[in-house]
């Protein structure tokens, strides 16, 4: 079974500083992709970030990274000088391209506080 | 307008009533998503549809059924409503496989009395 463990219910973290979300995923599979989705306040729920897993390289997008471990199968997303706006829930998800069907964790409520 | 829309963004209904959601999606993507969202759930899959006229099931498909006679359209069905069906429903598209971006529809917040 594939799944997609997300630990931190939720976060709080002051402005400006910089967060870490954890996640974690099991798969037998070796080519997949992983996400993470950022659904803030209004519900609308936005790509923050996209990994190839065969890619070494870690997704980099503006002030959000990733550090991904193949091995380790975990993929945790690094928010630097956070903002208001990044208060959200924050999802990591899996898709096994076997299938191509998506796995999402249960998220992470992470608040900023000013 | 372009992207992705679902109807009706609110809707209650009662036990044993059929109620259908709409998605239209305008940028002509191949694949498109149901999801709904329940606390403690996170998003589960519903069914998704690789292009017109296939659709799949998801973690979650038990209750509902869905259709996609245009690539733009694919509407949920909720046969017979039930109370563990209220939720929050979302769709989503994604250009040419699962494994692309998916953008989401605002959602449809769904209450079966």
């Amino acid at each position: 079974a594939q799944t997609v463990t997300q630990s931190q219910p939720e976060m709080s973290v002051q402005e400006a500083e910089t967060v870490t979300l954890s996640c974690t995923y099991d798969t037998s599979e070796s080519n997949y992709y992983l996400f993470w989705y950022k659904q803030p306040p209004s519900r609308q729920m936005i790509l923050v970030i996209r990994q190839e897993a065969y890619k070494q390289q870690n997704a980099t997008e503006n002030r959000f990274s990733v550090n991904f471990q193949k091995a380790a199968k975990s993929f945790s997303l690094k928010i630097s000088d956070s903002q208001l706006g990044d208060t959200a829930m924050y999802f990591c998800a899996l898709v096994p391209r076997r299938d191509d069907k998506i796995i999402f964790g249960k998220g992470t409520r992470l608040h900023i506080l000013p | 307008d372009a992207g992705i829309t679902q109807s009706p963004r609110y809707k209650i209904t009662e036990t044993g009533r059929q109620v259908t959601l709409m998605c239209h999606q305008t940028w002509s993507h191949s694949y498109m998503f149901w999801y709904r969202q329940d606390l403690g759930h996170g998003l589960r899959l519903i069914y998704y549809s690789a292009a017109a006229d296939i659709t799949d099931k998801g973690e979650v498909p038990d209750g509902y059924v869905v259709s996609r006679s245009k690539t733009e359209n694919f509407p949920l069905t909720l046969e017979s409503a039930t109370r563990s069906q209220t939720s929050v429903y979302f769709c989503a598209s994604s250009e040419l496989t699962g494994a692309d971006t998916q953008y989401f529809g605002p959602g449809t917040r769904l209450t079966v009395l």
